[in-house]
């Protein structure tokens, strides 16, 4: 089935600093990703939905200055967190579509320090 | 706007006992429902999926759902919990074919011997 790559699984970084979380579609073309952040004990809410070889569509209250989607090529699409601070530790997971389906990547849990 | 509620945030079965986990939404039309599975700190995983046809889903682990139009429920059902079954369960929503998924808030399940 279709395989959904995301790196790295657990990131530590200093405040002030950027972070690159990678999603990576191994068996398919995935034109649209989706981004999610979940925290502690809570459900996944949808940060921005990325499009191959165009610009994100950020869901409202999501600052897209901070939170940067690259979506350039049909397997691989990007979200870097600048200028991270404490406040934006969470567990990040993205979602490729395939056909009418979803797979999720295995998550990556961000903390800032 | 769609909504999906999962009223039941925890719920304990013993081993070996019949399970149901509820799902309502919130959508004019008829929905895409699905249901994953997230065990702690790992990406989540699809147990079945509902676009059109047979209202009644079999999934992967002997799970199964019930799509009820007139009660807007898509809820889950095991005859037979094993303790792996341990995990957090979510109920997402999608509007259109491929287009975004909006999640319950997740029920856990924990599975007592």
């Amino acid at each position: 089935g279709a395989v959904v790559s995301q790196h790295p699984s657990r990131v530590i970084c200093k405040s002030g600093t950027s972070v690159k979380i990678e999603c990576r579609s191994l068996d398919f073309q995935a034109t649209t990703m989706f981004w999610y952040r979940q925290f502690p004990k809570q459900s996944l809410m949808l940060m921005a939905t990325s499009n191959e070889g165009s610009k994100a569509t950020y869901e409202q209250g999501v600052e897209k200055d901070k939170f940067l989607i690259n979506h350039a090529s049909l397997t691989l699409s990007t979200l870097t967190v600048t200028s991270a601070h404490p406040e934006d530790s969470s567990f990040y997971i993205c979602s490729a579509r395939e056909g009418a389906g979803y797979t999720f990547g295995s998550g990556t849990r961000l903390t800032v320090v | 706007a769609q909504s999906v509620t999962q009223p039941d945030i925890h719920i304990t079965v013993s081993e070996g006992a019949s399970l149901e986990l509820r799902c309502n939404y919130s959508y004019g039309a008829t929905p895409y429902l699905f249901w994953y599975v997230q065990s702690p700190g790992q990406g989540l995983q699809l147990l079945l999926k509902y676009f059109s046809g047979d209202t009644l889903v079999q999934g992967i682990k002997g799970f199964e759902a019930e799509f009820k139009r007139s009660q807007s429920s898509f809820n889950l059902r095991k005859p037979s919990v094993h303790w792996s079954d341990a995990a957090e369960y979510f109920c997402a929503v999608g509007m259109e074919y491929g287009n975004k998924l909006v999640f319950g808030a997740g029920t856990i399940l924990r599975v007592k011997s």
